[in-house]
């Protein structure tokens, strides 16, 4: 079964207001990666966080590695309609296979003009 | 930069044939991976590679083999195809940095593909 959970599926905002999506292992994960995918596209990585309390922005995006590396989320701040997309976190399990990805289910973004 | 190139865009099946969905990567990455994606699963791992001769099981392996002869290629086969394998397939590729477990994986255009 699915090692990642993310939390919400989905998630419907207004243009200016903020998103937040979660993401949470049962296991601790040596890093986490997350990945943004346009409707009809493919996943597109965004960033890697590898550090425990680890915290990166991308502009409107922070994303958060928790102290345990056993969550992580992702905040976009001030969404734009070109946010729209799912938003998936992956990650390996600590010892498992090189290369070896789990990715959480998604959060489907949806944001209105 | 081709990146990574699957091939063909779209398929359509008649339920019982076989086929083989390619891919190939042009960045010399040691990992590849084949996904499925559906609506509201996530991308789950069917099949991955850790370098050339070698493949191991993902999460939903039944119905699907895998060969890596070449560092480029890896071709997902789907012996006798059933309507529960409509999807959309996407094969990844990565490498692994030295102090890190992985890297970002990049992924295909897709496949996808319909079983009747």
């Amino acid at each position: 079964g699915q090692q990642v959970m993310q939390i919400p599926q989905y998630q419907h905002v207004q243009e200016g207001e903020d998103f937040t999506t979660y993401c949470n292992s049962s296991t601790t994960l040596s890093n986490i990666q997350w990945y943004k995918q346009r409707p009809g596209g493919h996943p597109v990585f965004l960033i890697q966080l590898v550090k425990s309390g680890e915290v990166k922005k991308q502009k409107r995006l922070t994303f958060q590695f928790g102290e345990a590396k056993k969550n992580s989320s992702l905040h976009i701040t001030a969404t734009q309609t070109t946010d729209v997309g799912t938003y998936f976190c992956a990650g390996p399990r600590r010892g498992s296979t090189l290369g070896r990805l789990y990715f959480g289910r998604g959060t489907q973004l949806t944001v209105w003009p | 930069n081709a990146g990574v190139t699957q091939t063909p865009k779209f398929q359509v099946l008649k339920t019982g044939q076989s086929m083989t969905l390619q891919c190939a990567q042009d960045m010399n990455h040691e990992y590849m991976s084949w996904y499925r994606q559906d609506p509201g699963m996530g991308l789950r791992l069917i099949h991955y590679s850790v370098g050339a001769g070698i493949t191991d099981q993902g999460e939903v392996p039944n119905g699907y083999n895998v060969s890596r002869s070449t560092t480029e290629d890896f071709p997902l086969r789907l012996l006798s195809a059933a309507p529960s394998q409509t999807s959309v397939y996407f094969c990844a590729s990565s490498y692994a940095d030295r102090g890190l477990l992985n890297t970002e994986a990049f992924f295909g255009q897709g496949t996808r593909l319909t079983v009747v």
